[in-house]
């Protein structure tokens, strides 16, 4: 049984370009939710998409967005990168619905924003 | 604002001892509290979580304690290895308007070193 799984594993972009990460949820698994992870910190979470729709939003700018496919796989896009978005973005996905709390993260991307 | 206050920032201890990690929270909403694991280059692992109508959980060498009252909870790491040295989150989560919708919201993170 595959687990969450991101690509790409590392980027490297340019101060004000634009970049697309991506998320395969586990098998069964219908909700993905994005975090970011300074260095040094706890992931902080950005939103979570389910039936195509964004359902939480966490304290992001709208240069971050998002989308689900009909697949329940996931991108994160962050449009014009400022340095301060290099980090580790994770992946996370569960089931909706009571006592279907837990949420398993993939190994994420690192992105570097030079 | 931090929701989830964790402690200590790092902590070594020795092969067989017994591994102590705090972490208070502030939202009484909260009603699921899972503990992650983190090795260098990799996305969190789930270790163990609790509901806030036990007081205690043991999972192996891994337990959490919770107390309701003091909005604390903590994880217990029994008989360290050098292999649990990682770094360790705690969180909360809860049911948003009882949609099925959660977030995690994460401590800072405690760095544990396990020495031979």
């Amino acid at each position: 049984d595959a687990g969450v799984t991101q690509s790409p594993t590392h980027l490297i972009k340019t101060r004000g370009q634009q970049v697309t990460l991506r998320c395969s949820p586990k098998s069964g698994h219908d909700t993905v939710s994005w975090y970011q992870q300074a260095l040094g910190q706890g992931p902080q979470f950005i939103f979570q998409y389910y039936e195509e729709e964004e359902r939480q939003r966490g304290n992001f700018p709208d240069r971050f967005s998002g989308h689900q496919f009909p697949n329940y796989s996931s991108e994160l896009n962050v449009n014009a990168l400022l340095l301060g978005d290099s980090a580790l973005y994770l992946c996370a996905s569960s089931t909706r619905g009571q006592n279907q709390e837990t949420q398993y993260f993939g190994p994420g991307t690192r992105l570097l924003v030079l | 604002q931090q929701q989830v206050k964790q402690s200590p920032q790092s902590l070594i201890v020795q092969k067989g001892g017994i591994s102590i990690i705090n972490c208070a929270y502030e939202n009484t909403a909260f009603d699921y509290f899972p503990w992650y694991q983190q090795f260098p280059g990799k996305g969190p692992a789930l270790l163990i979580a609790i509901r806030p109508d036990v007081s205690e959980k043991k999972e192996g060498r891994f337990t959490i304690s919770f107390n309701k009252s003091a909005k604390q909870f903590s994880l217990h790491i029994m008989d360290s290895q050098p292999g649990d040295s990682a770094t360790y989150f705690c969180a909360a989560s809860r049911n948003r308007l009882n949609t099925g919708f959660q977030k995690l919201v994460f401590g800072t993170g405690t760095r544990l070193l396990v020495s031979p």
